[in-house]
């Protein structure tokens, strides 16, 4: 079975900051993806990043980057200049077969002013 | 224009009612999934149907039964409702292909049962 483990529960972080968000995962598969799903207040699930495992190059977009070692199974999204708008759950996911979506039990990040 | 859309987007019902929550997608995607999202925050996956076809069935009360009528819709009927039962309820589509496409969300439906 594919676990997706968040071992910090709540982080904060002030405005301006860099924080990082842990995430780890079990899997025997070789190509598999994996994700980064913010979660604000609304509930709207957003996508922030994503990574193929066959790609060693560790995924970017603007301030959310990630480093991904894929030998640990640990995949973990870096926030840079943190935004008061950054406050929200931040779910790890990992995906295999086209359809086996997995998620984390989500750390809850606030950025504080 | 809403990609994933679910109706309605509030719920409070009795203890013991049937209930229904629909969701469509005009992304033309061919997979469709149910999530339920508790009060821990826990996303966890029910359902998920591939071109109108049950792929995932997780271990779920069979008082939950999804109807896909069409690979655009994927409906969510619930009987017999608990208090248990209460939570967000997410409605996802995917594209086809290979692996990595992402799945999308819909906006959640907040089912309160009292």
């Amino acid at each position: 079975a594919q676990t997706v483990t968040q071992s910090q529960p709540e982080m904060s972080v002030q405005e301006a900051e860099t924080v990082t968000l842990s995430c780890t995962y079990d899997t025997s598969e070789n190509n598999y993806y994996l994700f980064w799903y913010k979660q604000p207040p609304s509930r709207q699930m957003i996508l922030v990043i994503r990574q193929e495992a066959y790609k060693q190059q560790n995924a970017t977009e603007n301030r959310f980057s990630v480093n991904f070692q894929k030998a640990a199974k640990s995949f973990s999204l870096k926030i840079s200049d943190s935004q008061l708008g950054d406050t929200a759950m931040y779910f790890c996911a990992f995906m295999r077969g086209g359809n086996q979506f997995y998620f984390g039990t989500g750390t809850s990040l606030t950025v504080i002013p | 224009d809403t990609a994933v859309s679910q109706t309605p987007k509030y719920l409070v019902t009795q203890m013991g009612n049937d209930k229904s929550i629909k969701c469509e997608q005009n992304l033309g995607h061919d997979t469709m999934y149910w999530y339920k999202q508790d009060s821990k925050k826990f996303l966890k996956i029910m359902f998920s149907y591939n071109n109108k076809e049950l792929i995932i069935n997780e271990t779920v009360p069979n008082r939950f039964s999804p109807k896909s009528p069409d690979k655009a819709h994927l409906n969510l009927h619930i009987n017999s409702l608990e208090l248990g039962d209460s939570a967000v309820y997410f409605c996802a589509s995917q594209p086809a292909g290979l692996g990595g496409n992402t799945i999308y969300f819909g906006e959640g439906s907040w089912l309160t049962v009292v």
